[in-house]
């Protein structure tokens, strides 16, 4: 079975461009969870979804990140517009609705942004 | 107040000795879990062992085996016999509120093991 998808591996942009990342979550997953992992703050969860709707987005660091899901097996995280303190690696995650799954994470989008 | 702390920015082992990594956690619910994972230098987050609460007993998956010690509240990782493929950043989690399938894991800040010959 494929795993947690994200594309892209890595995206170069300017500041003031939008940025899309993408995510396909494990097919028969519940749950999706949007991760940032910098050296300073570690890995930091943004918001994440059950059943495609969004159940805590407090870790969303400003209104210039937005994250939507609009079925099953696809999930967006936009940042519009960037900066250079975006510059991280975000992760993808999914899981079961069972309490003890642990977490399935995609392969992660280096962003940089200049 | 931080949830899972990891004191250790750094560990260094020779090859086939054990280490342990450090991991103590803040929670006040009952039910929680307690998971490890590891991330090699190509950045992939991997699964490697999970802890319940209310387990009984400690969590072992292969070579590595959870020392988990409920009163003091901490969750170490053991690896016995390193390898150099055990070289990476390992992180320690936790999820509250186990009743609630979808809480999110909280990290640590994580322990980078270097593994030598």
């Amino acid at each position: 079975d494929a795993g947690v998808i994200q594309s892209p591996r890595h995206e170069v942009t300017e500041m003031g461009q939008e940025v899309t990342l993408r995510c396909k979550p494990i097919s028969g997953h519940d749950y999706l969870f949007w991760y940032r992992q910098t050296m300073m703050r570690g890995l930091e969860l943004l918001i994440y979804f059950n059943n495609n709707v969004p159940i805590d987005d407090s870790g969303m660091p400003e209104d210039r990140f937005s994250a939507k899901m609009p079925n099953a097996s696809f999930s967006t995280l936009k940042i519009q517009p960037s900066e250079p303190r975006d510059s991280a690696v975000y992760f993808c995650a999914s899981k079961t609705g069972t309490t003890k799954e642990e977490l399935f994470f995609g392969s992660g989008t280096q962003l940089s942004v200049l | 107040a931080q949830k899972i702390t990891q004191t250790q920015p750094g560990m260094f082992v020779q090859e086939k000795e054990a280490v342990t990594l450090d991991c103590t956690y803040d929670t006040s619910d009952p039910s929680y879990g307690l998971f490890w994972y590891k991330q090699p230098s190509s950045g992939e987050m991997i699964f490697l062992i999970y802890q319940g609460s209310y387990d009984q007993q400690n969590a072992t998956e292969g070579r590595y085996s959870l020392n988990f010690q409920k009163a003091r509240k901490s969750a170490n990782l053991v690896i016995s016999a390193s390898q150099l493929g055990d070289s990476a950043m390992y992180f320690c989690a936790m999820r509250e509120g186990l009743n609630q399938a979808g809480t999110a894991l909280i990290f640590g800040k994580g322990t980078t093991l270097s593994v030598s010959s």
